[in-house]
């Protein structure tokens, strides 16, 4: 059974650092992977779709990774705003689901 | 320009009272699903529909119907919703199943149980 971590939990960097987020998934055979940004009491909102055969997809300041033999994901996020404070999700499609396989993702607070 | 609506955004109901949500898309996409995501959790699925091909979870409680009347629609019903049945319930949809599709999803629905 597919299962995704992310790492970590909770995040509180200043305003205009770069940051790391951590993904990782347990069974290699995935269709792709997106990144999703929440906001407290919200839907999802759609960052970016990494396919299997690539390696990486960039939208503004974000970019996302994918080491797919090594079950990793990482999203970057430049020059951080107070704006970026979100919940962000990593999910799979693939693995033996029929659905999105997400993580508990992390909370990230950028503080002005 | 909405492409997954949901209503209500925010519904409250009875314990043991059956409670509907509802779900439409302008995509025209094939696949639609249902996520019920608790406080704290993350998304869970608890079941999709590739055109009118209803594909239960295996851990989906009975308690949880769906229908798909058209290719727009689709709804969940919660036949008698228990107090640990409240969740954030989000729709998405896909163009079609298999590879490389991306899920879009709509503003979700939060249910409250009383």
């Amino acid at each position: 059974k597919q299962e995704v971590t992310q790492i970590p939990a909770a995040l509180s960097v200043p305003e205009g650092e770069n940051l790391v987020l951590n993904c990782s998934f347990t069974d290699s055979a995935i269709y792709n992977l997106q990144w999703f940004r929440q906001d407290p009491g919200k839907g999802l909102t759609s960052l970016l779709l990494i396919q299997s055969s690539q390696r990486e997809q960039t939208s503004g300041r974000l970019n996302a990774s994918l080491d797919k033999s090594s079950g990793r994901s990482t999203l970057y996020i430049a020059a951080s705003q107070p704006g970026d404070s979100a919940t962000y999700l990593c999910a799979v499609f693939g693995g033996g689901a029929d659905g999105l396989t997400f993580g508990k993702g992390t909370h990230l607070i950028i503080q002005p | 320009d909405a492409m997954v609506i949901q209503n209500p955004r925010y519904q409250v109901t009875q314990f043991g009272k059956p409670v509907t949500l509802s779900c439409s898309q302008t995509l025209n996409h094939n696949v639609m699903y249902w996520y019920q995501q608790k406080s704290s959790q993350a998304p869970k699925l608890l079941f999709h529909y590739y055109d009118k091909d209803f594909n239960n979870e295996a851990d989906t409680p009975d308690n949880f119907q769906s229908r798909r009347p058209n290719t727009s629609f689709c709804f969940l019903d919660i036949r008698s919703p228990g107090l640990g049945d409240a969740a954030m319930y989000l729709c998405a949809t896909s163009r079609t199943r298999g590879s490389g599709h991306e899920q879009y999803f709509g503003p979700g629905t939060r249910l409250t149980v009383t």
